[in-house]
């Protein structure tokens, strides 16, 4: 069976300081993978996607970047966090056919 | 392009009475649609889905929805709720984009259970 992992559960960083955020499927082959973040009282907003390695779409322009280098493995970045950073962020997969997504159980992250 | 609206942002029950969950979308696409329920500082877990089978779709946990194209409507129902039902609950639309799928989520809608 297919699992996503995604670390770390809860995260506390200064402002400026970077950010990584790491994101693993199991059991599958070349999923398509997204990031979303959530913020207080909001819906999800979709940051970034990818239908390959080393392929990433953007959806909103912003402080923060996304890599993956490996086909499971999904990385979202930052060199310099903002206060408006903070949220709850979200990393998903799905088949290339779009039948459902299936979520990790997210990151808790403030920027203080 | 496409967008889905819930027209709820909180809806309050009893225990054991009967849920509604408003969602009406747009697309340019034949649409794909879900509803996801999260519960606080947790993952999205699937409800339910529909990609254009039977209109009437069964999910998890006692939950069904009805897809109405001429309505453009997507409404979560079940007839009973139970105070585990209390969550946030998202309906979603997919459109198809560069090889993939891309969900636009609505803004959620929080339910609330009283006993």
């Amino acid at each position: 069976s297919q699992t996503i992992h995604q670390w770390p559960a809860t995260l506390v960083q200064p402002v400026g300081s970077p950010l990584s955020l790491e994101c693993t499927v199991e059991g599958t082959s070349n999923p398509n993978l997204y990031w979303y973040r959530q913020a207080a009282g909001r819906g999800l907003q979709l940051l970034f996607y990818s239908v390959g390695i080393g392929q990433i779409s953007s959806e909103v322009p912003q402080n923060l970047s996304a890599s993956r280098p490996q086909d499971r493995q999904f990385i979202l970045s930052s060199k310099k966090l903002l206060l408006s950073d903070s949220g709850f962020y979200l990393c998903a997969w799905s088949r290339s056919t779009g039948y459902g997504y299936t979520f990790g159980s997210g990151t808790r992250l403030t920027v203080v | 392009a496409q967008s889905v609206t819930q027209l709820d942002s909180h809806v309050s029950v009893s225990e054991g009475t009967p849920v509604l969950l408003r969602c009406n979308y747009s697309s340019s696409y034949s649409p794909s649609l879900f509803w996801y329920v999260q519960h606080p500082n947790k993952g999205l877990q699937l409800l339910l889905k529909y990609t254009s089978a039977a209109t009437l779709v069964k999910g998890i946990n006692g939950f069904e929805a009805e897809f109405k194209k001429s309505e453009t409507s997507f409404h979560l129902t079940k007839p009973s709720a139970h105070m585990s039902d209390a969550a946030e609950y998202f309906c979603v639309v997919s459109r198809p984009s560069g090889g993939s799928y891309i969900p636009t989520f609505g803004r959620g809608t929080s339910l609330i259970v009283h006993p």
